[in-house]
């Protein structure tokens, strides 16, 4: 159980375009989700915090009009490379917590490569 | 703020050799530690974890003992295989819920036949 399923894994875009990540949980509700990114060898770094029918909490540094975090419903939320360029190139990981032996699920992940 | 340190890698070893990454941590409270793994391509799947002091996670023959005296959640694997090559992070959640996992750095292990 307390499975979140993550799309796409792998995208390409070209720069200048949006592209669309989404995360679902299947099994449970999602009030809250975690958006990561990891870049090649270091850490996942918590990007921002989304909450069911509210707005996106952002950490430092993180630009809120070009990452675009919607938390529409229980099961879904989604986050949007606006203008993608290839500094945006990254490993996109979602997570939600998840009250039970693991306490967290995590999403399979998105590699974005812009070209 | 709280943090995780973990010993900065690659580690590279033969098979059926004995394994340890360490893990510090800092936190306000008692933190819950977890030790996840990241095959290569894939997301993060969740090795074990503890969430009080001397208490042991262990899972696929990994252990870790939450040591609180000396803030450390160390990983160890009496025997390794090459199919335990991935990169490993260490994390803390200080409160059970909605808050998120603060993760160290990440170890790569390489097991070699």
């Amino acid at each position: 159980g307390a499975v979140v399923s993550q799309h796409p894994s792998r995208v390409i875009c070209k720069s200048g375009t949006s592209v669309k990540i989404e995360c679902r949980s299947l099994d449970f509700q999602a009030t809250t989700m975690f958006w990561y990114r990891q870049f090649p060898k270091q850490s996942l770094m918590l990007m921002a915090t989304s909450n069911e029918g509210s707005k996106a909490t952002y950490e430092q540094g993180v630009e809120k009009d070009k990452f675009l975090i919607n938390h529409a419903s229980l099961t879904l939320s989604t986050l949007t490379v606006t203008s993608a360029h290839p500094e945006d190139s990254s490993f996109y990981i979602c997570s939600a917590p998840k009250q039970g032996a693991n306490g967290y699920t995590f999403g399979s992940g998105t590699r974005l490569t812009v070209v | 703020g709280d943090s995780v340190t973990q010993m900065e890698g690659p580690v590279t070893l033969s098979e059926e050799a004995f394994l340890t990454i360490n893990c510090t941590y800092t936190a306000t409270g008692y933190p819950s530690l977890f030790w996840y793994v990241q095959y290569p391509g894939e997301g993060l799947q969740l090795l074990l974890k503890a969430t009080k002091a001397d208490d042991k996670g262990s899972n696929k023959g990994f252990e870790a003992t939450y040591r609180k005296e000396t803030t450390s959640f160390h990983l160890e694997k009496g025997s390794v295989q090459v199919s335990d090559s991935a990169v490993y992070f260490c994390a803390l959640s200080t409160t059970s819920g909605n808050t998120p996992l603060v993760f160290g750095k990440g170890t790569r292990l390489s097991v070699i036949a």
